[in-house]
């Protein structure tokens, strides 16, 4: 079975800084997608970026960007010039590939504070 | 609908009461998820729709809990004899049949068992 492992449970960053949340992961699949999810007090899962397992670059989308390490099974989320909207929960999130609409596996999640 | 709509958002009942939990998708979005988020922690797969049946349902934790999706549109999760346990936000959301379409939520609905 897939698990999905987020070790911080808290962090905070000042406003205008950088931030870096970590996710590790566990698959015997070679091909599978992994996601990071925010999360504001409205509950709502919102996507924040993705990557294709079989994509060696780094997926970017503004300032959003990963460090994807498939050897190490490392999936990490650094957040550039942090905004006070960007505070919320983040989850970490794997799919298995081509197995059609697999179900999402989350970690325990990271809640991230922005300190003005 | 624009998103995924949940019904209610909020539910407060007592121990042993049977529940519905409603469930709209993206008009158009074949695939339904129902997931379960307990405090602290992160969503837990419970069933998945393709259509109108169910295509996974390995995540429904005991035969208390049954979903249903008789049109392939709008999904009801109904929870029997409630438990204090049961108590959590169930989170919806809806895909295209698309290998890794995305999948859209909705708000969620907050159960509390009392």
């Amino acid at each position: 079975a897939q698990t999905v492992t987020q070790s911080q449970p808290e962090m905070s960053v000042q406003e205008a800084e950088t931030v870096t949340l970590s996710c590790t992961y566990d698959t015997s699949e070679s091909d599978y997608y992994l996601f990071w999810y925010k999360q504001p007090p409205s509950r709502q899962m919102i996507l924040v970026i993705r990557q294709e397992a079989y994509k060696q670059q780094n997926a970017t989308e503004n300032r959003f960007s990963v460090n994807f390490q498939k050897a190490a099974k490392s999936f990490s989320l650094k957040i550039s010039d942090s905004q006070l909207g960007d505070a919320a929960m983040y989850f970490c999130a794997y799919r298995r590939a081509n197995f059609g609409n697999e179900k999402l596996t989350f970690g325990t999640g990271t809640r991230l504070t922005i300190i003005p | 609908g624009a998103g995924v709509s949940q019904t209610p958002s909020n539910k407060v009942t007592e121990k042993g009461k049977y529940v519905e939990l409603r469930c709209d998708p993206i008009s158009g979005h074949t695939a339904l998820y129902w997931y379960r988020q307990s405090l602290g922690q992160g969503p837990e797969f419970l069933i998945y729709f393709q259509g109108t049946g169910a295509a996974d349902d390995s995540g429904l934790p005991n035969d208390r809990f049954f979903a249903v999706r008789p049109e392939g549109s709008v999904s009801t999760l109904k929870i029997q004899r409630t438990e204090r346990g049961d108590s959590a936000v169930y989170l919806c959301a809806s895909s295209l049949t698309v290998d890794n379409s995305p999948l859209h939520f909705g708000n969620g609905t907050r159960l509390t068992v009392t």
